[in-house]
């Protein structure tokens, strides 16, 4: 089975900061998916990559998936308080009809003022 | 964009008693609908893909008999924890997908279960 691993694991910046999570997987990736959590909350979609290179961005948010596929990073650029929360990274498993997601480790990121 | 609603959004149970959670899709047709689960401070963990008008498929670990499944039609899967005990306790999640991969899964608000 894929396996995710998120780093860092928590991560505490300064408010206007810039910020980068990283999310590796054991197998190459077909599709990688961010979300943010508020905890006890459900998720929100942030952008899926599918080609290898592929880069995209939503506000201040930008994602980014390697050459080889099987390394993805979550960029924020000037982070405010609304950024706080869980980043996941997720996979799918690129089977069709059939496909399931399954989640990294998760990143915690508190943002200090 | 697409809607997936889940209800409830909390509730405490007495040990050995069952739970029934919702997992609905607002606005589109869902043939498949996932379901987590999720400790405190950690991930979430695939339990279940739940399929409409067929048997659920339960990633290894999971009880089929202790988290039964049912997918009754295109916009309904629930999630009942049977004979529900204290180590239950979690938060469960649903989602599903409408569109393309490109569009995300949908997830809904999530349930938390205690068990007493």
């Amino acid at each position: 089975s894929q396996e995710l691993e998120q780093s860092p694991q928590s991560l505490i910046v300064q408010e206007g900061k810039n910020l980068t999570i990283n999310c590796t997987s054991s197998k190459t990736l077909y599709g990688l998916y961010w979300y943010k959590q508020k905890y006890g909350e459900g998720l929100i979609f942030l952008m899926m990559l599918q080609k290898g290179g592929e880069e995209k961005s939503h506000e201040k948010i930008t994602a980014k998936l390697d050459e080889k596929k099987q390394q993805s990073s979550l960029h924020i650029t000037a982070s405010q308080p609304s950024h706080a929360g869980i980043y996941l990274c997720g996979a799918d498993d690129g089977s069709f009809g059939n496909e399931k997601l399954t989640f990294g480790t998760g990143t915690r990121l508190t943002i200090i003022p | 964009g697409a809607v997936v609603s889940q209800h409830p959004s909390w509730v405490i149970c007495k040990s050995g008693t069952s739970v029934k959670i919702e997992c609905r899709s607002l606005d589109f047709q869902a043939t498949t609908m996932f379901w987590y689960r999720q400790f405190p401070k950690q991930s979430l963990m695939l339990m279940a893909t739940s399929n409409e008008g067929s048997k659920a498929t339960y990633e290894q670990g999971v009880e089929k008999d202790k988290f039964l499944i049912n997918h009754a039609s295109l916009t309904l899967s629930t999630l009942t924890v049977t004979s529900a005990h204290p180590e239950d306790s979690s938060f469960y999640i649903c989602s599903a997908r409408e569109g393309s991969r490109q569009d995300g899964y949908t997830f809904g608000s999530g349930t938390r279960l205690t068990v007493v």
